[in-house]
């Protein structure tokens, strides 16, 4: 059974610190990985890695993935309070379209101002 | 972009009733739709995989008799929390992945903004 695992659940920063999130994986067969930011509703998708080594970027938000050592990161710099959200990574099904995925924990930063 | 719409947003309802939650595919058609169940500042835990036009499929520990779900169109699935109780009351999100021509499975799910059910 594929498995993901996010570390550190709980994070808490100060506005214009600097984090690192981490997503450790094991599957059958990789495709992708994917990163979600849930505020307060409907979580939005961030990134989609598929290869690694390349790092996928949007703003202050970053991402990349190793494939070698089956993890991936997501940084974010400079933090604001509207950051704060639960993130979370997953990985789609192995060969099909309507398998479902797996989520890791997610893991909740907090940035206060 | 892809959209989900859920509703209602948000319902409180008296123990032993039931719920009904919608999830519609607003541009485009799902075969297959998510139902997630989450608990404060914690994951989505899924509850059931629904299928257009067959059973849903239920992950272990989820009382399909309780949570009935239905998939009767490309673009509309529901779930109906039945007798509800006061545990049932928590954050509830479907989810769907728009087709995304070859690498369908591959492509970003799309959420709906989820329904907070508060039974009482």
């Amino acid at each position: 059974e594929d498995k993901v695992v996010q570390s550190p659940l709980s994070l808490v920063v100060h506005e214009g610190d600097t984090v690192t999130l981490n997503c450790s994986y094991e599957v059958t067969n990789f495709r992708s990985l994917l990163w979600y930011k849930q505020e307060k509703k409907a979580p939005t998708f961030l990134f989609m890695l598929t290869s690694s080594g390349i790092e996928k970027k949007s703003g202050r938000l970053s991402s990349i993935l190793d494939k070698k050592e089956l993890f991936s990161i997501l940084n974010i710099t400079a933090t604001q309070t509207g950051d704060s959200a639960i993130y979370l990574c997953a990985v789609p099904p192995s060969n099909t379209n309507a398998g479902k995925s797996t989520f890791g924990d997610g893991t909740t930063l907090t940035v206060k101002p | 972009g892809a959209v989900v719409s859920q509703h209602p947003s948000r319902v409180i309802c008296k123990s032993g009733t039931s719920v009904k939650i919608e999830c519609r595919s607003l541009d485009f058609q799902a075969t297959t739709m998510f139902w997630y169940r989450q608990f404060p500042k914690q994951s989505l835990m899924l509850m059931a995989t629904s299928n257009e036009g067959s059973k849903a499929t239920y992950e272990q520990g989820v009382e399909k008799d309780k949570f009935l779900i239905n998939h009767a169109s490309l673009t509309l699935s529901t779930l109906t929390v039945t007798s509800a109780h006061p545990e049932d009351s928590s954050f509830y999100i479907c989810s769907a992945r728009a087709p995304d021509g070859f690498n369908s499975y591959n492509s970003p799910l799309h959420f709906g903004n989820g329904t907070r059910l508060t039974v009482t």
